[in-house]
């Protein structure tokens, strides 16, 4: 079955600490990884994708085929990004409509930066 | 547009009551898709569209929930006879292409369904 596991409902570390968000995912192929944010009051966007290997607001994360994992780590914590983090999966591949187009999501972990 | 428009925002339905529920995608995103999202979960996936064509509805969880996206662009979400079970915020995304092609999917803030 597909699914997206984030352990932990709550990260709380303080400004400047090192953060890692753990994502374990199951999955019967080749998926895309992604990572969203919900900060405050705002909508659900995109954080950055696997594909991508970039860095957004610092954060990097490293799709792990062995471990299945697809961890979301900042070296030194901000208070701004205080918010929801949703780990997701697509299943990849790229045929044309189907299901491959849909996302399926973790229960997410609420970071809370303390100053 | 500025993103994603849903409405309404919030809503209150009397169990049994059959709610409407709009989504105005990015202009010009042929993709649309709709998300349930319970309290204290992650956002699961009800229906996709590629343009008029509803390509995937397998996540809808009963026959009271229906879609449509008649012209292409905007969608409403029907729920019939509601249930409290159904109390969650329901989002709609929408992408330019095909998300299995790169297309990055924006979210709309969300409808708050509370059933009473």
């Amino acid at each position: 079955a597909q699914r997206v596991t984030q352990p932990e409902k709550l990260l709380s570390v303080f400004k400047g600490a090192p953060v890692e968000l753990k994502c374990n995912y199951s999955y019967s192929g080749s998926p895309e990884l992604f990572w969203y944010v919900q900060y405050s009051r705002q909508r659900l966007q995109l954080l950055l994708r696997h594909i991508s290997r970039e860095s957004i607001k610092g954060f990097t994360a490293d799709l792990n085929k062995g471990e299945t994992s697809f961890h979301l780590k900042k070296p030194f914590a901000q208070e701004e990004d205080s918010a929801m983090y949703y780990c997701a999966l697509s299943g990849g591949g790229g045929f044309y409509g189907g299901a491959t187009n849909k996302l399926i999501f973790g229960t997410g972990t609420l970071l809370a930066v303390q100053p | 547009g500025a993103g994603v428009s849903q409405s309404p925002r919030y809503k209150v339905a009397k169990r049994g009551q059959d709610v409407a529920l709009r989504c105005d995608p990015i202009s010009g995103h042929v993709s649309l898709f709709w998300y349930q999202q319970a309290l204290g979960q992650g956002p699961e996936f009800l229906t996709y569209f590629q343009n008029e064509a509803q390509l995937d509805k397998s996540g809808l969880p009963s026959d009271r929930f229906f879609a449509e996206r008649p012209e292409g662009s905007v969608s409403t979400l029907k729920i019939q006879r509601t249930q409290q079970e159904d109390s969650a915020v329901y989002l709609c995304a929408s992408s330019l292409g095909s998300p299995s092609s790169g297309n990055t999917i924006y979210f709309g803030e969300g409808s708050w369904l509370t059933v009473v």
